[in-house]
C-alpha cells in the first residue's frame, strides 16, 4: 500500500514563525502536491511537484513556498505565518505510471494553528 | 476554468436510509470524475472513479454516473450504514498537468443508528 506521511498531526505557531510542513512518501511517485482543507471550500491547491527541484503555483501560492530536494519528500513552508493560514494542510502524491487517471494518495493531514 | 460544485451540506440520515449526493461540474475536454471519502481524523481516500461519458463507478455500495450531457456526477448509496459517517468530496481531472485535481466543497454526511 502507498503510504504518506506528515510530519505532525497539530502544529501550533505565533504569527511571523517560519513553519516548515514536511510530507514523504514512499511509492517512488513523480508528482506531489499541498492542499490547505477549510470548511465550505473543500481542499484548494497550493502548490505541486512533476520532479525533483521542479514546482507549480496551484490556485493560492501566496504565503507558501515549497521544496523538492529528493523524490520522496515534499515541504510547504510558510515564510511568515499569519493567522489566515490556520487551517488543515493535506499532502498528496500519484504516479504518471498509473493506469488511467492519476489517482492521488493522502496523508492524514496536520492541522496547523497559528496564533 | 474548472469547477466543482456539490450539494449544500450536511446531511444526516438514519441507517438503511437512501442517499444521493449531488455533483455537477464545469470543465474543458473530456475529464475525469471522482468521489473521495475523509473518514474523522483521516486524510482522503479514493472511494470510486469514472474516465469516460456513461461510465459507472462503483465500490462498497455505493455508485456514481458520469453523466455528460448534464455534466453530473452524482453520488447514491441504497443502504447506508453508521460507518459510512464522513465527508464527501467530488473532484475532477482535465487529464492535463500532472492531474491537478479540482474539489467541490465537500459534504458532511452523519448517519444515525
Amino acid at each position: 500500500d502507498v503510504k504518506v506521511t506528515q510530519s505532525s498531526r497539530y502544529l501550533v505557531k505565533r504569527t511571523g514563525e517560519k513553519v516548515f510542513l514536511e510530507c514523504v512518501q514512499d511509492m517512488d511517485h513523480e508528482n506531489m502536491f499541498w492542499y490547505r482543507q477549510d470548511p465550505g471550500l473543500g481542499l484548494r491547491l497550493i502548490y505541486f511537484s512533476y520532479d525533483v527541484k521542479m514546482k507549480e503555483k496551484g490556485d493560492i501560492p501566496e504565503g507558501y513556498s515549497v521544496s523538492r530536494e529528493k523524490k520522496e519528500r515534499f515541504s510547504l513552508i510558510l515564510e511568515s505565518a499569519s493567522t489566515n493560514q490556520t487551517s488543515m494542510y493535506l499532502c498528496a502524491s500519484s504516479s504518471e505510471l498509473d493506469r488511467g487517471p492519476l489517482r492521488q494518495y493522502f496523508g492524514p493531514g496536520t492541522r496547523l494553528t497559528v496564533t | 476554468g474548472n469547477s466543482v460544485t456539490q450539494m449544500e451540506g450536511p446531511v444526516t440520515l438514519s441507517e438503511e436510509a437512501f442517499l444521493t449526493i449531488n455533483c455537477t461540474y464545469t470543465a474543458t475536454g473530456y475529464p475525469s470524475l471522482f468521489w473521495y471519502v475523509q473518514y474523522p481524523g483521516e486524510g482522503l481516500q479514493l472511494l470510486l472513479k469514472a474516465t469516460k461519458a456513461d461510465d459507472k463507478g462503483s465500490n462498497k455500495g455505493f455508485e456514481a454516473t458520469y453523466r455528460k450531457e448534464t455534466t453530473s456526477f452524482h453520488l447514491e448509496k441504497g443502504s447506508v450504514q453508521v460507518s459510512d459517517s464522513a465527508v464527501y468530496f467530488c473532484a475532477l481531472s482535465d487529464r492535463t498537468s500532472y492531474g491537478k485535481l479540482t474539489f467541490g466543497q465537500g459534504t458532511i454526511l452523519t448517519v444515525h443508528p
